[in-house]
């Protein structure tokens, strides 16, 4: 079925520790996004990119790092995690940046001790 | 800037009974709205959306929202619960100006429905 994969799908992860979230399209999107939920909270977006080779950021980019080399791939990456950093991360994407529509993934869920 | 509220983190409802669940916008331009669905451990997924034209939106589910400018309100209904209805609904704005990349969610509002 086509979609968006996200992986992994629940990680356990020290303080400090260096991690990536992967996410990977098969829709052919031109735009893809970030969001992390948060209870009370409802979704942020941390990143977003418009198209292959461009990036932007969000409400909370601070502490994430993103790269789009392709069309189909938009891996999230904690460099130094943190207990707050502790979330639902969904990946998302849409045909167009203007249309408003999004896709979403299943999430991953990280906890940071 | 563009804002949402979502009033009641939780709503309950019996099955059979009419489903509204509250979202008003601020916005300084005109503002396209949404309502996204999210069902338990799955990411969520769009269940209509106001951009321009008719003010009544339909969308999937038996759903639907009407855009009120003179309220800012963006209120969803459904005129009979189900039990499948059970899930979070997001309310989101995003304006004209700035581009749908930067659509801005409400806090959400988990839906009950009672047997």
């Amino acid at each position: 079925i086509a979609g968006i994969t996200q992986a992994p799908t629940s990680q356990i992860l020290a303080a400090g520790r260096r991690m990536t979230l992967r996410c990977t399209q098969d829709m052919r999107h031109n735009a893809m996004y970030w969001y992390r939920q948060d209870l009370g909270l409802g979704l942020r977006l941390i990143h977003y990119s418009n198209t292959a080779g461009t990036t932007g950021k969000g409400e909370v980019p601070d502490g994430y790092s993103v790269s789009r080399a392709n069309t189909d791939d938009f891996p999230l990456t904690l460099a130094s995690a943190v207990p707050s950093q502790t979330s639902v991360y969904f990946c998302a994407s849409s045909r167009e940046p203007n249309t408003g529509e999004l896709f979403f993934g299943e999430g991953s869920r990280l906890t940071v001790l | 800037a563009q804002s949402v509220t979502q009033l009641g983190s939780h709503v309950s409802v019996s099955e059979g009974a009419l489903v509204l669940l509250r979202c008003n916008y601020s916005s300084s331009v005109p503002p396209y709205l949404f309502w996204y669905v999210q069902y338990p451990n799955q990411g969520l997924q769009l269940l209509l959306k106001y951009t321009t034209g008719a003010t009544l939106v339909k969308g999937i589910n038996g759903f639907e929202a009407e855009f009120k400018k003179s309220e800012t309100s963006f209120h969803l209904t459904k005129p009979s619960a189900h039990m499948s209805d059970a899930a979070e609904y997001f309310c989101a704005v995003s304006a004209m100006n700035t581009g749908f990349q930067k659509l801005v969610f409400g806090t959400g509002t988990r839906l009950l429905v009672s047997p």
